[in-house]
């Protein structure tokens, strides 16, 4: 059981590229969440989905766009992407949309913008 | 928004308690607690519902006042394991549910 994976680890990127931070999880989990990390900011919503086909804006979410096309794969697009950019990405996953249960997390893709 | 944490970083020697806290301005669904140590994922300690009701887990244990929208994590005895940044989690129940971290606090458990 691999739980939620996350693909890459890391990457560097050049101002105004585009890339897709990949999301998977074998939970069969309903609710899926993109998450930035920064210094002292704590871990801020960018976007999150309740089930295939259904997304919606987190806290943060200019500048990333997501899609949920099956239950497993929560992908998040940048882009055209910016030094401000530069974070460290957790997807997570739960069991339930109506709350209440643990999320699981990726392990994270430290993200790079030059 | 972000609920609160008190307070934001904490040094102990091996063998002391600790308490954090979390507070929000809005009225709460549950709030969760997780840890995460320097480069990995948070992971799952536990979670709260209203109510009231206190949990444990090990020598970590918290609680939750539902009339004040406040959480206390409280970690007894503390073990080097323990070091890491603890997150709060608040869930603001509207329909669909989306979990609002803190800044976090950073704890050291030193020998």
């Amino acid at each position: 059981n691999a739980g939620v994976t996350q693909t890459p680890k890391f990457q560097v990127l050049k101002t105004g590229q585009s890339m897709t931070l990949q999301c998977a999880q074998d939970m069969n989990h309903e609710y899926m969440s993109w998450y930035r990390q920064d210094p002292g900011m704590g871990l801020r919503l960018i976007h999150y989905s309740v089930g295939a086909g259904i997304t919606d804006q987190g806290e943060v979410p200019n500048g990333y766009n997501v899609s949920r096309s099956t239950t497993e794969d929560f992908p998040l697009r940048l882009l055209s992407a910016a030094p401000s950019q530069t974070s460290v990405y957790f997807c997570a996953s739960s069991y339930s949309i109506r709350g209440n249960t643990e999320a699981f997390f990726g392990q994270g893709t430290r993200l790079t913008v030059v | 928004q972000q609920p609160v944490q008190s307070p934001q970083a904490v040094i102990l020697r091996e063998g002391e308690d600790a308490v954090i806290n979390c507070s929000s301005s809005k009225a709460l669904y549950s709030v969760h607690w997780y840890r995460q140590k320097h480069g990995e994922a948070p992971v799952f300690l536990m979670i709260l519902l209203k109510g009231g009701e206190q949990k444990g887990h090990d020598k970590i244990s918290a609680s939750f006042n539902e009339k004040k929208q406040q959480s206390s994590l409280y970690l007894t005895a503390s073990q080097l394991s323990y070091s890491g940044t603890y997150f709060c989690g608040t869930e603001i129940y509207s329909g669909y549910s989306t979990l609002t971290f803190g800044k976090g606090t950073m704890l050291l458990v030193s020998p």
